[in-house]
């Protein structure tokens, strides 16, 4: 069965201050790691699709790379809006996602 | 573009009740998903469909679980009979099947359940 590991489960930041999150993951062939962003009371929010080892993506000031174990999402010189549960998500065969727990990332003034 | 809509976002019922919920999809997508969500977890798959047909179900998805998808658009869970664990956001989501490559998974903001 898939498993996807997600840590620190909480992070507190202050703003500027860059940090790392991590997703380990066990999947019998990795089609697809995605990164989603959730606030309080909302579905997730599609960030970023990673589909093979060395593999990396940007968006403002996150950055997501990807090994054959794990993924990280790197928080550059966060902001407050910043502040919210990152989740991670693999998929390995034609449909399913399998989610980890989040971090949840806060980030003060 | 329109995103996933989903309807009602919250929803209190008591044990026992049945209940009904509505996801529209985005509109180009082939392809519907619904997940349940508990706090502090990510969400949990429950079932998938490709157009109107149903292709796959958790084993989370008891008898008491209904899904639809008339005609290949909006699609409707039912929960007959509901319980204290049914409790939880249950969630919409939507993708377009393209190339056999996995796409993104576009999310609604859920339907939150409460059973008193």
């Amino acid at each position: 069965e898939d498993q996807v590991t997600q840590s620190p489960e909480a992070l507190r930041l202050q703003e500027g201050e860059s940090s790392s999150l991590n997703c380990s993951y066990t999947v019998s062939g990795l089609r697809g790691l995605f990164w989603y962003r959730q606030d309080p009371g909302k579905g997730p929010e599609f960030l970023f699709t990673l589909y093979s080892a060395g593999e990396e993506k940007e968006k403002e000031r996150l950055k997501a790379t990807l090994t054959k174990k794990e993924s990280f999402l790197h928080i550059t010189a966060p902001k407050p809006e910043d502040s919210a549960t990152y989740l991670c998500a693999v998929q390995a065969n034609d449909y399913k996602l399998s989610f980890g727990a989040g971090t949840t990332v806060t980030v003060r003034a | 573009d329109t995103g996933v809509s989903q309807d009602p976002r919250h929803k209190i019922t008591k044990r026992g009740q049945n209940v009904t919920f509505r996801c529209d999809p985005i509109s180009e997508h082939n392809r519907l998903y619904w997940y349940r969500q508990t706090l502090g977890q990510g969400p949990e798959f429950l079932t998938y469909f490709q157009n109107e047909a149903q292709l796959e179900k958790s084993r989370l998805l008891s008898d008491r679980f209904s899904a639809e998808r008339p005609k290949g658009s909006f699609s409707t869970l039912e929960i007959q009979r509901t319980e204290q664990g049914d409790s939880a956001m249950y969630l919409c989501a939507s993708s377009l099947d393209y190339r056999g490559q996995a796409q993104p998974q576009h999310f609604g903001d859920g339907t939150r359940l409460s059973i008193l």
